[in-house]
């Protein structure tokens, strides 16, 4: 069984700062995805960053970037330079290799104050 | 860009009605699926479809059916329609040889 969990239900940042959303995760599969998606107030679920378990480099998207800790199962996603267009839900998420299900966590709100 | 289409922003249905809810993508993805998403709870996956008239349970498949006649569309039916079926439904697609979903605006259905 796969398992996903973020602590954070709510956090907020001043604009221009940096933030860090937790997740963990727990899976028995050796190839996996984990993935950041953003859920704006618009409600369209939005990729942010994606990782595949068996690289080791952390992937990096523009003002998104990922800490991958394999072996602790850690997927956390810091936001750069924060903007008013960041404010959203994010979920941490989780694939498989082997299956087509993707596992959600409970989702982190997050506030950008001006 | 893939667009994934759900025909409904907003869907208001009384207790006891057959409700269907369609989702409509447009770049041939063999992978579709339905998730329900609720506060505190993240998005829980209801079916799965992988091709034309093959589907799969997901963790809460209780209450609901599945229709998915052409490859492009893929239906939720509520048989009946219960209160604790007040949800927003999310629709999602991937093609086969990518993991990552592409996910459309919601239905947020009212049973009332």
């Amino acid at each position: 069984a796969q398992t996903v969990t973020q602590s954070q239900p709510e956090m907020s940042v001043q604009e221009a700062e940096t933030v860090t959303l937790s997740c963990t995760y727990d899976t028995s599969e050796s190839d996996y995805y984990l993935f950041w998606y953003k859920q704006p107030p618009s409600r369209q679920m939005i990729l942010v960053i994606r990782q595949e378990a068996y690289k080791q480099q952390n992937a990096t998207e523009n003002r998104f970037s990922v800490n991958f800790q394999k072996a602790a199962k850690s997927f956390s996603l810091k936001i750069s330079d924060s903007q008013l267009g960041d404010a959203a839900m994010y979920f941490c998420a989780l694939t498989a290799n082997t299956g087509n299900q993707f596992y959600f966590g409970t989702g982190t709100s997050l506030t950008v104050i001006p | 860009d893939v667009k994934v289409t759900q025909s409904s922003r907003y869907l208001v249905k009384r207790t006891g009605e057959k409700v269907f809810l369609e989702c409509v993508q447009d770049m041939d993805h063999e992978n579709m699926f339905w998730y329900r998403q609720d506060p505190g709870l993240g998005l829980r996956l209801i079916y799965f479809s992988y091709d034309v008239k093959m589907k799969e349970k997901g963790d809460i498949p209780e209450g609901y059916s599945v229709s998915r006649e052409k490859k492009e569309r893929f239906s939720l039916i509520l048989e009946s329609a219960s209160t604790n079926q007040t949800s927003m439904y999310l629709c999602a697609s991937r093609p086969a040889n990518y993991y990552g979903y592409t996910f459309g605006s919601g239905t947020r259905l009212t049973v009332v």
